[in-house]
């Protein structure tokens, strides 16, 4: 098993251009999520999905938009990127919701991404 | 809005060495998550506690969560090189309409040294 993919490692972009980043996962897993990690300021929530064609907004949704057509599939696109959106990114799969249950969340190598 | 404060924010230690990383909120929390996470990669868990005053220990590794579950505490003894890394804690959201959210400390930078 692969576990929790992320495509693509590494990514500039202009100010106002747009990017997909593809996260996906082999485990059957029902819940995805997308982190952005900032120096000194942990993993902030952006968007979350409980399941295959349900989407939610996290912490820090504005400026991000997210699909998920496939179960194992959990797209984040950027429409109009921002300097404030350079961050590493974060994809995460979990059997169940959060720690409701004491699941692991499995954790992607990220995308580090820097917008000029 | 929850928060959890995490310290130190940097810690550079001598190999044989032991530390303390400290996980503090004013927010009760329904459980405490401990990542670590090495360069290049996302993070890994270590370990859930979920009952108040809980101790769980991992080979050098002691994790503790306080009595009113508000904070916790993650203690290496005999400190590795290997130990490198950084160290996150994570809170579970203890109810309302994002039940189970987790809540990231900023994180702690531990290197140690041979």
């Amino acid at each position: 098993n692969a576990g929790v993919t992320q495509t693509p490692k590494f990514r500039v972009l202009k100010t106002g251009q747009s990017m997909t980043l593809l996260c996906a996962q082999d485990m059957n897993h029902e819940y995805m999520y997308w982190y952005r990690q900032d120096p000194g300021m942990g993993l902030r929530l952006i968007h979350y999905s409980v399941g295959e064609g349900t989407t939610a907004k996290g912490e820090v949704p504005d400026g991000y938009n997210v699909s998920r057509l496939k179960k194992q599939n959990f797209l984040l696109g950027l429409e109009s990127a921002a300097p404030s959106q350079t961050s590493v990114y974060f994809c995460a799969s979990s059997l169940t919701w959060g720690l409701a249950a004491q699941e692991t969340q499995y954790f992607g190598p990220g995308t580090r991404l820097l917008v000029l | 809005t929850q928060l959890l404060e995490q310290s130190p924010q940097f810690l550079s230690i001598q190999e044989g060495e032991n530390l303390t990383v400290y996980c503090n909120s004013s927010s009760v929390f329904s459980s405490l998550q401990w990542y670590r996470q090495e360069p290049g990669e996302g993070p890994v868990l270590l370990v859930t506690v979920v009952t108040g005053g809980e101790v769980k220990k991992l080979k050098r590794l002691t994790f503790q969560f306080g009595d009113a579950r508000k904070d916790s505490s993650l203690h290496i003894t005999a400190a590795q090189p290997g130990d490198t890394g950084l160290y996150l804690c994570a809170g579970g959201d203890a109810g309302g309409t994002s039940y189970g959210k987790l809540t990231f400390g900023q994180g702690t930078i531990l290197t140690v040294h041979p």
